[in-house]
């Protein structure tokens, strides 16, 4: 049962327009979400977080929405340039579980066309 | 900088060999993870341990087993390697301040296969 869903695998997006990933959750105690971008061979790398008590974060290029009545979440890279080329993966978890765990997605890889 | 180094990147091993994958964290972090990534199948959590010598089973456990005698080190064992465990193996870090479960840093990953 996948609790945190990426449903588009593959995104290809013009240079200097905006790229949209979303994410879906269906656990109602999730309150905290991340965002990673992952090259091949090599560790995903941090991105962005949100928790729950906000609906928007905004950190340069990277916009990351939250709408907790619809369980989903959304990454805006605006603009999008060809070194954001990567797999991006959401991930969720419940604070209050006192586990510090994390549920990742399936991730969606972007190509951004020069 | 958060560093996570593991111990190999790349690694060939035999089915019914018994593999070890170190990682290692310089942060002091508590926490520490090790999932494995597959095609389709994301960042799947193996096991998990927020302080020394705890641990705790994660999505898929089966298979593997893990120590922790150092906070800084999480060590991830494959008891008998099956072709099924060919996989790229991450392990990653995060500090506890509070509840709040905090960003993960993550190492470069060992990508290991299994003949």
């Amino acid at each position: 049962d996948q609790q945190v869903k990426q449903n588009s695998p593959s995104l290809s997006v013009q240079e200097g327009r905006i790229s949209i990933l979303n994410c879906d959750y269906t656990n109602s105690m999730f309150d905290y979400f991340l965002w990673y971008k992952k090259y091949p061979a090599e560790g995903p790398t941090f991105l962005i977080s949100i928790s729950s008590i906000k609906d928007k974060n905004e950190d340069g290029r990277f916009t990351v929405f939250l709408n907790k009545s619809a369980k989903h979440l959304s990454l805006h890279i605006v603009p999008s340039q060809p070194g954001d080329s990567a797999v991006y993966f959401c991930a969720a978890s419940d604070g209050t579980s006192g586990t510090y765990k994390y549920i990742f997605g399936t991730g969606t890889r972007l190509k951004v066309l020069a | 900088d958060v560093k996570v180094t593991q111990s190999s990147r790349y690694l060939v091993k035999r089915t019914g060999e018994k593999v070890f994958l170190e990682c290692v964290q310089d942060m002091d972090h508590e926490n520490m993870f090790w999932y494995r990534q597959d095609p389709g199948l994301g960042l799947r959590l193996i096991y998990f341990s927020y302080d020394v010598k705890m641990k705790e089973k994660g999505d898929i456990p089966e298979g593997y087993s893990v120590s922790r005698e150092k906070k800084e080190r999480f060590s991830l064992i494959l008891e008998s390697a099956s072709t099924n465990q060919t996989s790229m193996y991450l392990c990653a870090s995060s500090v506890t301040l509070g509840w709040a479960p905090y960003e993960q840093y993550f190492g470069p990953g060992t990508r290991l296969t299994v003949t």
